[in-house]
């Protein structure tokens, strides 16, 4: 079974703070994502990752930057948070060549 | 009601083949599109189908439409860099008065 693990479930930070998400996936799947959901929009992609190192910048880049050091690994920072930030943030993965995608758990921020 | 489902994401190597899928509801369809969108571009119709046909290439593009199963694919043989785009579909329907509906989109990304 592919497990996609985020490392928060809930999260309350306060305005200007940096905050980082992680992601971990235990498939050896190449390409990894950030998104985020809100109501009425749907998910909307923020960046992804087709390799170690490598991202692409999403429909809703600003205000995020990401790191891929590791395959398994994909971190969303928000390098000074904003209350327009609060949100349910996604991650997911997959695999090249095919277009199912794996999501986690999500993690509720809310950002005062 | 009326419901038009894509995957949100497809990666592929530079020269391989790309499959892109999509199935819908509404048995009543008459066209099935495909629809290019570029990066800060609109809507490019890329081809379509009329609902009694079950194949349809053009150049590099193939479409094959199985009615039974209400699924759509857009195979796109020796996919380059600047195929990279969101790809959706679309049917028109005359259920309710004729109108036609979008799935979200699937973002294909080619990798050089």
């Amino acid at each position: 079974d592919v497990k996609v693990t985020q490392s928060s479930r809930y999260l309350v930070k306060r305005t200007g703070e940096k905050v980082f998400l992680e992601c971990v996936q235990d498939m050896d799947h190449e390409n990894m994502f950030w998104y985020r959901q809100d109501p009425g929009l749907g998910l909307r992609l923020i960046y992804f990752s087709y390799d170690v190192k490598m991202k692409e910048k999403g429909d809703i880049p600003e205000g995020y930057s990401v790191s891929r050091e590791k395959k398994e690994r994909f971190s969303l920072i928000l390098e000074s948070a904003s209350t327009n930030q609060t949100s349910m943030y996604l991650c997911a993965s997959s695999l090249s060549g095919v277009e199912t995608q794996y999501f986690g758990p999500g993690t509720r921020l809310l950002v005062l | 009601g009326e419901d038009v489902e894509q995957s949100l994401f497809l990666s592929v190597r530079e020269g391989d083949s790309s499959v892109i899928n999509c199935t819908y509801t509404d048995s009543s369809s008459t066209y099935l599109y495909w629809y290019k969108q570029e990066p800060g571009a609109g809507l490019q119709l890329l081809t379509y189908i009329f609902s009694n046909m079950d194949m349809k290439q053009d150049q590099r593009l193939t479409v094959l439409l199985n009615k039974k199963d209400k699924h759509l694919s857009l195979r796109i043989a020796d996919t380059q860099t600047g195929d990279s785009a969101i790809y959706f579909c679309a049917e028109t329907t005359n259920t309710g008065g004729f109108k036609t509906i979008f799935g979200a989109g699937t973002r294909l990304f080619v990798k050089a």
